[in-house]
Order: structure tokens, then C-alpha cells, then sequence
């Protein structure tokens, strides 16, 4: 079965500072996807990316950028500068190939203090 | 693109009545759509998955006759909740995906539906 971890319940910067949040993950499958998603306290989820098994380069969006390592099963997403704005709940998620089993972790939940 | 609505976003009812919450994809076919329930301060936890058309895939310990799943067409989807009660109370999440593209791996989140049963 499929599991995510995340073991950072809640972290707490100041604006400016980077921040990284990690996330480990345990399947059997060779064929998976990856995702991050922000969940600010409006409560919808908002996609950020998804990253299939094959792909191991890492990302680059702006202030955000994720780290993708099969050898240590970690997907670590980190925000550069953080805002406030950036305030939310970070849920990492896996799925198998078929997309009919998501797991998502238990969540981070970030406060950017101005 | 990929835009999915839930309707209502809030719902307050009284012990031993059903609710009905509504996931429509608005601007592509779904072909799978997902419901999701997210106790305060914890992680979606999947309770079923329905294919148009079909009937939908329960997740263990969820009562399929208590959460009653319709999946009519490839943009809605129904959830209802059968003689909601106080524990019921929690946010519904809905999501859909499609098949055919490079997107196909990609649930795409409704904004939810907060429900109290008092």
C-alpha cells in the first residue's frame, strides 16, 4: 500500500526566510505520480505539481522548487522568500498510474509572520 | 481550464435529514471523479471513486448506503448523505479526472463543501 509522510505538522517563519518542507513516501509500484498541493484556509486545494516516477529533475517555478529523490523516496518542496501570502496548509500526495489511489499526507501547515 | 465546482460550498442541517452536494467538471469531461472527506485539522482521507456510469468504488469503512454516490454524466456528480448526523459534520472535497491527454494523472480539486449537522 501507499504512504506519505509528512513529518513537519507546522512550521512557522518569517517572511523573507526560505523554508522547506519534506515529504517521504513508501509504494511498491515503478509507476507513480507525485503532487503537492496548497490548501490556504479557504479549504480548496490548489494544485502546484506533479512529477511522475521517470522524472527525477527538479523543478523550478518561481519562488518554489522541488527536489525529487527516488534513492531516498523524498519529494521536498521549498519556497524561496517566503510571503505571507504563503500561508496554507501543503499536502504531498502520491498515485498510482492509474490514478484511482491517491494518499495524501497528513499536511504542513505554514505560517508566514510578517 | 480544468475548473471543478461544488455546490454548496456550506450546508447546515438537522440530525436524521440527507444532503445533497453536487461536484460538476465545467469545462472538460470527467471521466473518474473522487470524494474526499477532511476531518478539522487533518488530511483528505478518499471515500469512494465513481466512474461514469458505473457504480462507485467504496474505500473501506465507508457505509455506501449512508454516502450514496451518482455519477449521471461525465460533468456531475452527487454525493448524499442519508440521515446526516453530528459526526457527519466535516468538509467534502470532490475532484475529477480524465483520461486522453498528458493531464490524465491530474485530479483536479472542487473547493469543497463544509457540512454541520446539528
Amino acid at each position: 500500500a501507499q504512504k506519505v509522510t509528512q513529518a513537519q505538522t507546522e512550521i512557522s517563519v518569517v517572511e523573507k526566510e526560505d523554508v522547506t518542507l519534506d515529504c517521504v513516501y513508501e509504494t511498491r509500484d515503478t509507476t507513480y505520480y507525485l503532487f503537492w498541493y496548497k490548501q490556504p484556509p479557504s479549504g480548496e486545494l490548489v494544485f502546484l505539481i506533479r512529477r511522475n516516477s521517470f522524472d527525477e529533475q527538479n523543478e523550478i517555478s518561481g519562488r518554489y522548487s522541488w527536489n525529487f529523490q527516488k534513492s531516498t523516496s523524498s519529494f521536498n518542496f521549498t519556497i524561496t522568500a517566503s510571503q505571507v501570502v504563503d500561508s496554507a496548509v501543503y499536502f504531498c500526495a502520491l498515485s498510482l498510474y492509474n490514478n484511482n489511489d491517491m494518499r495524501f499526507g497528513a499536511g504542513t501547515r505554514l505560517t508566514v509572520k510578517p | 481550464g480544468a475548473v471543478v465546482s461544488q455546490h454548496p460550498s456550506w450546508v447546515i442541517c438537522k440530525s436524521g435529514t440527507s444532503v445533497k452536494i453536487e461536484c460538476r467538471s465545467l469545462d472538460f469531461q470527467a471521466t473518474t471523479m473522487f470524494w474526499y472527506r477532511q476531518f478539522p485539522k487533518q488530511s483528505l482521507m478518499l471515500m469512494a471513486t465513481s466512474n461514469e456510469g458505473s457504480k462507485a468504488t467504496y474505500e473501506q469503512g465507508v457505509e455506501k448506503d449512508k454516502f450514496l454516490i451518482n455519477h449521471a454524466s461525465l460533468t456531475l456528480s452527487t454525493l448524499t448523505v442519508t440521515s446526516a448526523h453530528p459526526e457527519d459534520s466535516s468538509f467534502y472535497i470532490c475532484s475529477a479526472a480524465w483520461w486522453g491527454n498528458t493531464e490524465q494523472e491530474t485530479q483536479y480539486f472542487g473547493p469543497g463543501t463544509r457540512l454541520l449537522v446539528l
